[in-house]
Order: structure tokens, then C-alpha cells, then sequence
């Protein structure tokens, strides 16, 4: 099993629809979620951080964190070709030394 | 967010020269650097994490006679490829972490190393 499971896609939505990425974690012990955004060619960018269960909100972007489930979400509403990418889901702790661990990532296609 | 940079962003070298690649954090103090390669269409693989003024701790499989790791200061880390040859060709990458209560990693843009 993977630490960092994500679908690898392709994911395609019409513009305007919402995208959902979905991301599994095996270690319990992990602490802090992140999506980061990358474009072909071009290195990560972080667009989410989430530390806690529920929700988090920014802008079109919704992280969901569900420790107990060991699953981590992030919704794209009304989604446009530029959001266009491969979207990796990274989850990290900080017990005995500092450690993230990246998902494979997920391509995601919005067709104008 | 944060901004890291990387320094060049493309290089061309000859088989078994060595390259330095720079990478620093613009506006923050990383109390943690990790250095990534990444070959076309494959995952992020980190070759090694970095904390200022001590040892690198390389993955399992990254030769570190190879791919040397100075962290010179909080802003700096360089990754020296040395003895280069056409299969070190990749995407290399550069992360800062700015550690406290937020743990986030931001990454530099990258250096596109090709060893003919």
C-alpha cells in the first residue's frame, strides 16, 4: 500500500463544474495536508494547506480533511481550462525529523 | 506565499563535468531544505533533505558522492552534480520549508540539467 494514494486520472469536467480530487494517507500519525498545482514543465505550487478535520475555504478551492477516514479532498468550483494540471496531494508529520511524503498526483482536464 | 528561487533555471553540460545547482529562500528563514528530481511524466522523488550547518540525509538509492548537498545558511542550500552523465539528465527541484505551526513547503522553479 501506498502512503499517498491518489487517482491518477485523467480527470476531465466541463468548464464551470466542480472538480473533485480525492487522496488517501496510510500513517495515522500525519499532521498536515497540502494540494499543490503543477503544470506540465513546471515545478509545484501550493494552493491548499489543511491541518484539522472539516473544511477550508479559498476562493474557488475547498480542502477536506477526515483523519478518522484518512482521506483528504480538494474541490475546484467552477473550474476553467487553466486549472488544467496534475494536482499532488501531500501529507506530512514532524515526529522524530520532518517528513512529506507526495502523492503520484492526479491529471486534471477542464474542457472549455 | 513564499517565494523560493533557483539558480540557473537550465543548464547544459558535458558528460562528466559537475554542475551546481543554487537554491534560496527570498523571504524567509527555511529551517528545512529538500532537493527533487523529477523525469518526464513520473512522480516528485526526493533525493535528499538538508537542515543549515549539518549533514544532508540522502534517500535509500542516491548516491551521495554524487549528488553533494551543502547548506551553507538558512537561505541557502546548493546541490552539486558531480561527474555528470546523460542518465543524471531530469528536472531537478528545490523546496524550503518554513516549519513553526505551519509546515509548509514551497518550491523553487526548477532546473532543467541536460548532460550530453
Amino acid at each position: 500500500q501506498k502512503e499517498v494514494e491518489q487517482n491518477s486520472g485523467p480527470l476531465s469536467v466541463p468548464e464551470g463544474a466542480i472538480a473533485s480530487l480525492n487522496c488517501t494517507y496510510s500513517d495515522r500519525g500525519s499532521q498536515s495536508f497540502f494540494w499543490y498545482r503543477q503544470y506540465s514543465g513546471k515545478s509545484p505550487e501550493l494552493i491548499m494547506s489543511i491541518y484539522s478535520n472539516g473544511d477550508k475555504e479559498d476562493g474557488r478551492f475547498t480542502a477536506q480533511l477526515n483523519k478518522a477516514s484518512q482521506y483528504v479532498s480538494l474541490l475546484i468550483r467552477d473550474s476553467q481550462p487553466s486549472d488544467s494540471a496534475t494536482y499532488l496531494c501531500a501529507v506530512a508529520k514532524n515526529t522524530g525529523g520532518f517528513k512529506t511524503i507526495f502523492g503520484a498526483g492526479t491529471r486534471l482536464f477542464v474542457k472549455a | 506565499g513564499a517565494v523560493v528561487s533557483q539558480h540557473p533555471s537550465w543548464v547544459i553540460c558535458k558528460s562528466g563535468t559537475s554542475v551546481k545547482i543554487e537554491c534560496r529562500s527570498l523571504d524567509f528563514q527555511a529551517t528545512t531544505m529538500f532537493w527533487y528530481r523529477q523525469f518526464p511524466k513520473q512522480s516528485l522523488m526526493l533525493m535528499a533533505t538538508s537542515n543549515e550547518g549539518s549533514k544532508a540525509t540522502y534517500e535509500q538509492g542516491v548516491e551521495k558522492d554524487k549528488f553533494l548537498i551543502n547548506h551553507a545558511s538558512l537561505t541557502l542550500s546548493t546541490l552539486t552534480v558531480t561527474s555528470a552523465h546523460p542518465e543524471d539528465s531530469s528536472f531537478y527541484i528545490c523546496s524550503a520549508r518554513i516549519g513553526g505551526s505551519l509546515d509548509e513547503q514551497y518550491f523553487g522553479p526548477g532546473t532543467r540539467l541536460t548532460v550530453t
